[in-house]
């Protein structure tokens, strides 16, 4: 069982407020990545990180921020929030090796109003 | 750039084998995987195969790798009502050592 948790589960709130989404890893691992998951599926990578102090854009331009101050914490922070961001969003850690085995939190699925 | 391609959907009768198949570009991967992505949870590895292989098989998994037309695919046998799920398969992009997903096929698994 993977050892990777995400809170909240589900977050409604209004347009215009900061929010943190949060990521914490007990496996030591080195590498984590923040997705943005469509409704019709597909994954976006927005953030990822190499470890303490590395932050890294995904694929994805996103308006959110990231910081790794501590290994197993991988925190979402969106300034201002807007429906645009209405997703789910998915925190995974890896050992950043050539196979690159993912674990995958639950998840976290925001809604602005 | 390194793109991951499968179909949307899938759907098939308990009892009956699935396969999920999927076609990517980089012919320098060397590993490919599958994940599988419950409703309303994270994805979960379902099995991995290293470029040199041409078959895996795990239980009620097999996995077959043709290189040379850079395709990938997953067949289930005996396809059960829990086996219902999003199927993701995914390369190691070379740039920056991140997986590339593909689209998610949605399995439907009807009694």
């Amino acid at each position: 069982e993977a050892d990777i948790y995400q809170t909240p589960r589900y977050l409604v709130i209004g347009t215009g407020k900061k929010i943190t989404l949060e990521c914490s890893q007990t496996m030591g691992h080195d590498k984590m990545y923040w997705y943005q998951q469509d409704p019709g599926m597909e994954l976006h990578l927005i953030h990822y990180s190499y470890g303490v102090n590395s932050t890294e854009k995904g694929d994805l331009s996103s308006e959110s921020t990231v910081s790794r101050i501590r290994t197993e914490h991988f925190p979402l922070t969106l300034e201002s929030a807007r429906p645009s961001h209405t997703s789910q969003y998915l925190c995974a850690s890896g050992l950043g090796q050539t196979n690159e085995k993912l674990f995958f939190g639950s998840g976290t699925q925001l809604s602005v109003l | 750039g390194e793109d991951v391609e499968q179909s949307l959907f899938l759907s098939v009768r308990e009892g009956d084998s699935s396969v999920i198949n999927c076609t990517y570009t980089d012919s320098s991967s060397t590993y490919l995987y599958w994940y599988k992505q419950e409703p309303g949870a994270g994805l979960q590895l379902l099995t991995y195969i290293f470029s040199n292989m041409d078959m895996k098989q795990d239980q009620r998994l097999t996995v077959l790798l043709n290189k040379k037309d850079k395709h990938l695919s997953l067949r289930i046998a005996d396809t059960q009502t829990g086996d219902s799920a999003i199927y993701f398969c995914a390369e190691m992009g070379r740039s920056q050592g991140n997986l590339i997903f593909g689209k998610g096929t949605k399995l439907s698994v009807k009694p």
